[in-house]
């Protein structure tokens, strides 16, 4: 079974430039995860989609950050513009149901430079 | 929002040791979940626990979940190199999980 797949794996932009990431959950899974996780730090939840619909999206930085999951299977995660903060690592997970002690399934995640 | 911290924030020890870490909130779990994380990869879920006092072994590592359902170790026994990663812990309410800054443990061989 294929796992979770990001793309890219790197990049580096400088800041007020824009970025994209892409995601492409486990075949079935109804739940999407973005996650956010500066170095030191552990994964901070920013959006949270069952099938296409948002289920919490409480700690995305709305003013900057957009996400989406068109036809309940792919998700694209954008920042713009981007700021030295969001330097990170972006990962991207899935899940069966989205109950909470559901496993979720991890992406190797997407490193972001802001420079 | 549960706060989690996690004890200690690194831990090196030599192969063939055990080593024990900690993790602690003030809030109630509904279940707490311990992931490791290797460098360049995302989380991978290593067990799930939602009974107070609940003991569970995955080979040689033992998870054990407090009585109150506030507070979860993990214990290695005799860590190898292939153990060093980074440990989070993650606890879950309804649909959401918040994990905590995470134990970096390095095994030396």
């Amino acid at each position: 079974e294929a796992g979770v797949a990001q793309s890219p794996r790197y990049k580096i932009i400088e800041k007020r430039q824009s970025v994209a990431f892409w995601c492409n959950p486990i075949s079935g899974h109804a739940t999407l995860y973005w996650y956010q996780q500066i170095l030191g730090q552990g994964p901070k939840l920013l959006i949270q989609f069952q099938n296409n619909g948002v289920v919490d999206d409480s700690q995305l930085p709305k003013d900057r950050f957009s996400a989406e999951r068109l036809k309940g299977v792919d998700s694209t995660l954008k920042i713009q513009p981007a700021k030295l903060e969001d330097s990170a690592v972006y990962l991207c997970a899935s899940s069966l149901r989205g109950a909470g002690a559901d496993t979720q399934y991890f992406g190797p995640g997407t490193r972001l430079t802001v420079l | 929002t549960q706060l989690l911290e996690q004890s200690p924030q690194f831990l090196s020890i030599q192969e063939g040791e055990n080593l024990t870490v900690y993790c602690n909130s003030s809030s109630v779990f509904s279940s707490l979940q311990w992931y490791r994380q290797e460098p360049g990869e995302g989380p991978v879920l290593l067990v799930t626990v939602v009974t107070g006092g609940e003991v569970k072994k995955l080979k040689r590592l033992t998870f054990q979940f407090g009585d109150a359902r506030k507070d979860s170790s993990l214990h290695i026994t005799a860590a190898q190199p292939g153990d060093t990663g980074l440990y989070l812990c993650a606890a879950s309410n309804d649909y959401k999980l918040s994990f905590g800054a995470g134990t970096t443990v390095t095994v030396r061989a």
